[in-house]
């Protein structure tokens, strides 16, 4: 399977900390997206980094990328209570794959305030 | 603009009858998919479209759920007729690229089936 695995499946911080999320993923890439899902939303792009880059910057958002490992970081600092909500990551494959973008289960984050 | 627009947000029914959701993309994007969320299997891709024609339906539980893109502006999915397993939240998402770019995902529609 494609399919990304988030980890740690539920984070609970204090607001200020930092929040890290792991992706792991089975197969080769094109890209790998993060995406945000508030409590009863849909769920909204973050960043996207492409498998020819290694880290990726938006606002407080910092993502890295490790092709070799298959996995994928996603950093959140100085964390808000704003910022509690599931986290997926999604990995788009090769054409071998259909080249459709396919998600993980995700992190749920709390911040506590 | 406006966002992906879903339709209903919330739906109610019972096993057997049938149940169709709407989406509406945003403008000019020529990618449209729909996916099924559950606490068991996650987001699952059910469908996808481009330019209006149907690419890949493979995620499509079963003949029960047929979708259909009659023009650019307008998307349905339909359950006929409908069991309790098919409770679900149904995201519709469109996007620029055909495959592997961003999506803009609408608020979703939630539907139970008693």
């Amino acid at each position: 399977s494609q399919q990304g695995e988030e980890d740690p499946q539920a984070l609970s911080i204090q607001e200020g900390e930092n929040a890290t999320m792991n992706c792991s993923y089975k197969t080769s890439i094109n890209n790998l997206q993060w995406y945000r899902q508030n409590s009863g939303r849909g769920l909204v792009h973050l960043i996207l980094i492409r498998s020819n880059e290694r880290e990726k910057h938006s606002g407080r958002l910092r993502v890295t990328l490790d092709t070799s490992k298959k996995s994928s970081s996603l950093l959140i600092t100085a964390s808000r209570a704003a910022d509690t909500a599931s986290y997926f990551c999604a990995t788009v494959g090769g054409t071998e794959y259909g080249n459709k973008l396919v998600f993980g289960a995700g992190t749920i984050l709390r911040v506590k305030s | 603009d406006a966002g992906v627009i879903q339709s209903p947000r919330h739906e109610v029914t019972e096993m057997g009858q049938e149940v169709t959701l709407r989406c509406k993309p945003i403008s000019g994007h020529n990618s449209l998919f729909w996916y099924r969320q559950t606490m068991m299997r996650g987001l699952e891709l059910l469908i996808y479209f481009n330019n209006n024609v149907p690419i890949d339906d493979s995620g499509m539980p079963e003949d029960r759920f047929s979708a259909k893109m009659p023009n650019a502006s307008f998307s349905t999915l339909k359950i006929q007729p409908s069991e309790p397993r098919d409770s679900a939240v149904y995201f519709c998402a469109s996007s620029l690229a055909q495959l592997g770019g961003e999506l803009f995902f609408g608020e979703g529609s939630r539907l139970t089936v008693l």
